[in-house]
C-alpha cells in the first residue's frame, strides 16, 4: 500500500502558480497517481491523473519524475476559488486487502487576494 | 454525461433511528463505493459494490450496510444511529476496474441529534 505524504497546508496569492508535492516512496509499478480537489461539504473532484513524465489538462499539470517516488501538482495562476483541500492518491482509492481508504490528509491550499 | 447524484443532500435524524441514502452513478459505471468523511477521521472507506455484489468492505460495524440494484444505483443504510455517525457520506462511481478513476457525488450531510 503506497503511503503518501503531502504538506498539511500552503498559502498563495491570486495570480501565482502553486506547486503541491506529494511523496510516495513505495509506489507500485502499476500504480497511477491521481489528484482530487475538495471544497467544504462537497465531494472530491477529480483534477488530473498520470503515470509518468508530465500530464496537462485545462485545469492543472502533473509532473512525475522518472523514479515516480514523488509527484507535483501545478496550478497556474490561482484564484480565490482555488482555495480547497487537495488530495494526492496513489493506486486504488482503497486497499482492496485491508478495506481501508488510501486518501491521506490532503493539503489545504489558501489563496489570498 | 450527468455526474454522480446523491439524495437527499441533507438529513437530520435522532439517535436510534435508521437512515437510507441513495446514489445514482454516472451512466455506464458499474462500481459504486461509499465513504464517510468527518473532520477527525478524514475520508474513510465503507464498502464498494460491483454488479450488485459487495466487492470490498471497510472497517465499519454491521449497522452500516448497502446494496446495489441492477441499474447500478446504490443505497446505503445505517441502523440504530449514533451521534458519532454525523458525517458527510460520499458516493463515488467508476467503470469497473480497481485502477479506474473514481468520480464523487456531492455527498449527503447527515446530522444525528
Amino acid at each position: 500500500l503506497a503511503k503518501t505524504t503531502q504538506p498539511i497546508s500552503m498559502d498563495s496569492y491570486e495570480g501565482q502558480e502553486v506547486n503541491i508535492t506529494c511523496s510516495h516512496n513505495n509506489i507500485a509499478t502499476n500504480d497511477y497517481i491521481t489528484w482530487y480537489q475538495q471544497f467544504p461539504s462537497q465531494g472530491p473532484r477529480f483534477i488530473i491523473q498520470g503515470y509518468k513524465t508530465k500530464v496537462t489538462n485545462e485545469v492543472a499539470s502533473l509532473f512525475i519524475p522518472a523514479d515516480r517516488k514523488s509527484s507535483t501538482l501545478s496550478l497556474p495562476r490561482v484564484s480565490l476559488s482555488d482555495t480547497a483541500v487537495y488530495y494526492c492518491l496513489v493506486g486504488a482509492p482503497y486497499n482492496t486487502n485491508a478495506g481501508k481508504s488510501t486518501f491521506g490528509d490532503g493539503t489545504t491550499l489558501t489563496v489570498k487576494p | 454525461k450527468a455526474g454522480v447524484t446523491q439524495t437527499p443532500r441533507y438529513l437530520i435524524k435522532t439517535r436510534g433511528q435508521q437512515v437510507t441514502l441513495s446514489c445514482s452513478p454516472i451512466s455506464g459505471h458499474r462500481s459504486v463505493s461509499w465513504y464517510q468523511q468527518t473532520p477527525g477521521q478524514g475520508l474513510q472507506f465503507l464498502f464498494e459494490y460491483f454488479s450488485e455484489t459487495q466487492r470490498n468492505k471497510g472497517n465499519f460495524p454491521g449497522r452500516f450496510s448497502g446494496r446495489q440494484f441492477s441499474n447500478s444505483r446504490s443505497e446505503m443504510n445505517v441502523s440504530t444511529l449514533e451521534l458519532g455517525d454525523s458525517a458527510l457520506y460520499l458516493c463515488a462511481s467508476k467503470q469497473s476496474g480497481f485502477v479506474d478513476t473514481q468520480y464523487f457525488g456531492p455527498g449527503t450531510r447527515l446530522t444525528v441529534l
